[in-house]
């Protein structure tokens, strides 16, 4: 996972709060993304940026804000937090969209959130 | 049910046997990549497909493309305790510009 840092690691929230999760690269890439995991579904999309300036919703954008000042750094915002967002969130990394093929996409370590 | 289906959903093997994930898409795929997770880690990048046919290995591991059949398996060799984890397939999908993931296999090497 090297080049793709997340902050922080365990998080516990009250619902209603908020909190960013972090995300930066050193690798340079364009496009950066956040996942969410859950037991059962998989990883589910939630933003994308394809780059400084250029953010995209994925499959579940609802309660989550994202932006991108710079190249490396992607943070999630959690506006108003629920436990229906309790999940483990993964940011990843890579030269071009999955779309556009061809490149490896780097993973985070993992962000795991509990709203309580 | 999701477009990527992967099978099995877990398997205990013993060490040293062979076994193989089966994943399946709905779509045409257009790039299949492989990763690997520990519980309580990241994900872990192990191979990507592109072509019709391509096969890649990485040390006892080898994944093969069969876009006819809009498949991709990965095989293990004379598994490990190392082994153990998840292993995860993902496609690439040109509409979303996104990575859709299978539900992951979970796989334990009892010694």
């Amino acid at each position: 996972n090297a080049g793709v840092t997340q902050t922080p690691k365990f998080q516990v929230l009250k619902t209603g709060q908020s909190m960013t999760l972090q995300c930066a690269q050193d690798m340079n890439h364009e496009y950066m993304s956040w996942y969410r995991q859950d037991p059962g579904m998989g990883l589910r999309l939630i933003h994308y940026s394809v780059g400084a300036g250029i953010t995209d919703q994925g499959e579940v954008p609802n309660g989550y804000n994202v932006s991108r000042s710079t190249t490396e750094d992607f943070p999630l915002r959690l506006l108003s937090a629920a436990p229906s967002q309790t999940s483990v969130y993964f940011c990843a990394s890579s030269r071009h969209g999955p779309g556009q093929g061809g490149n490896t996409i780097y993973f985070g370590e993992g962000s795991w959130l509990t709203v309580v | 049910s999701q477009e990527l289906e992967q099978s099995p959903q877990s398997l205990i093997v013993q060490e040293g046997k062979n076994l193989t994930i089966n994943c399946t898409s709905s779509k045409t795929l257009y790039g299949l990549y492989w990763y690997k997770q520990k519980y309580g880690e990241g994900l872990i990048f192990l191979m990507m497909l592109q072509k019709g046919g391509e096969e890649k290995s990485h040390e006892k591991i080898t994944a093969k493309l069969d876009e006819k059949k809009q498949q991709s398996s990965l095989h293990i060799t004379a598994s490990q305790p190392s082994h153990a984890g998840i292993y995860l397939c993902g496609a690439a999908r040109v509409v979303g510009n996104k990575l859709v993931f299978g539900a992951g296999t979970i796989l334990r090497v009892k010694s």
